[in-house]
């Protein structure tokens, strides 16, 4: 079993939908959570970190459920320029090297 | 450009030859990353330093596979003999030593044919 399950997709959207991502992560002694996008053939960039109250920035919501191990992400009013993948990302636990363990993507194709 | 840069950033070579990457992190940046990423998987963790310890390299850094930080500063990825299954994209990363976030360079794109 893989450290961080998403679905690959590919999730096909209209302009203005609503979409929502999840992945689910192995290790229960994880303690730290991100999301990344990565566009076609460049580097990933931090999307935002995920902590277990929940966080928003902008439209995009980012909600953490230790009990289940799920991470989820939620994109509304989708643009076009949010075609891209997105990686869940988890921190490995040991701590000391912080680093970082990777889904697989989950690739967003957002239509006009 | 403050970020993180590497060079070169597209590399094709012949099966059985030894190539080498360069990755300049941040500045301040203590922590240094080498990820690979194949096509349609999310990158996975070779090696990291802190400063210029090497302080944990993957199962995935065979024997043909050497990095080094000198000074503390740039990093270099050796890839020796190299084989077709090393196709893919090397993504180096790095950090401050109390921050969590990683910044990621654009990548060497490594061919072998």
């Amino acid at each position: 079993r893989k450290e961080v399950e998403q679905d690959p997709g590919p999730f096909n959207v209209p302009e203005g939908a609503t979409v929502a991502f999840n992945c689910t992560y192995s290790n229960s002694a994880s303690q730290s959570f991100f999301w990344y996008r990565q566009d076609c053939r460049k580097e990933p960039k931090l999307l935002m970190s995920v902590y277990s109250s929940g966080n928003e920035d902008g439209r995009f919501t980012a909600q953490l459920n230790r009990a289940s191990q799920y991470i989820s992400l939620l994109i509304r009013d989708s643009k076009l320029s949010d075609s891209a993948t997105y990686l869940c990302v988890v921190r490995d636990y040991g701590g000391a090297t912080n680093k970082l363990i990777f889904g697989t993507g989950t690739l967003l194709a957002v239509q006009p | 450009d403050t970020g993180v840069s590497q060079d070169p950033r597209h590399k094709i070579t012949k099966r059985g030859q030894n190539v080498t990457f360069r990755c300049d992190p941040i500045s301040e940046h203590n922590r240094l990353y080498w990820y690979r990423q194949t096509l349609g998987q999310g990158p996975e963790f070779l090696t990291y330093f802190q400063n210029e310890a090497q302080l944990e390299k993957s199962r995935l850094l065979s024997d043909r596979f050497s990095a080094e930080r000198p000074k503390g500063s740039f990093s270099t990825l050796e890839i020796q003999r190299t084989e077709q299954g090393d196709s893919a994209m090397y993504l180096c990363a790095s950090s401050l030593v109390t921050g969590e976030t990683q910044y990621f360079g654009p990548g060497t794109r490594l061919l072998v044919l």
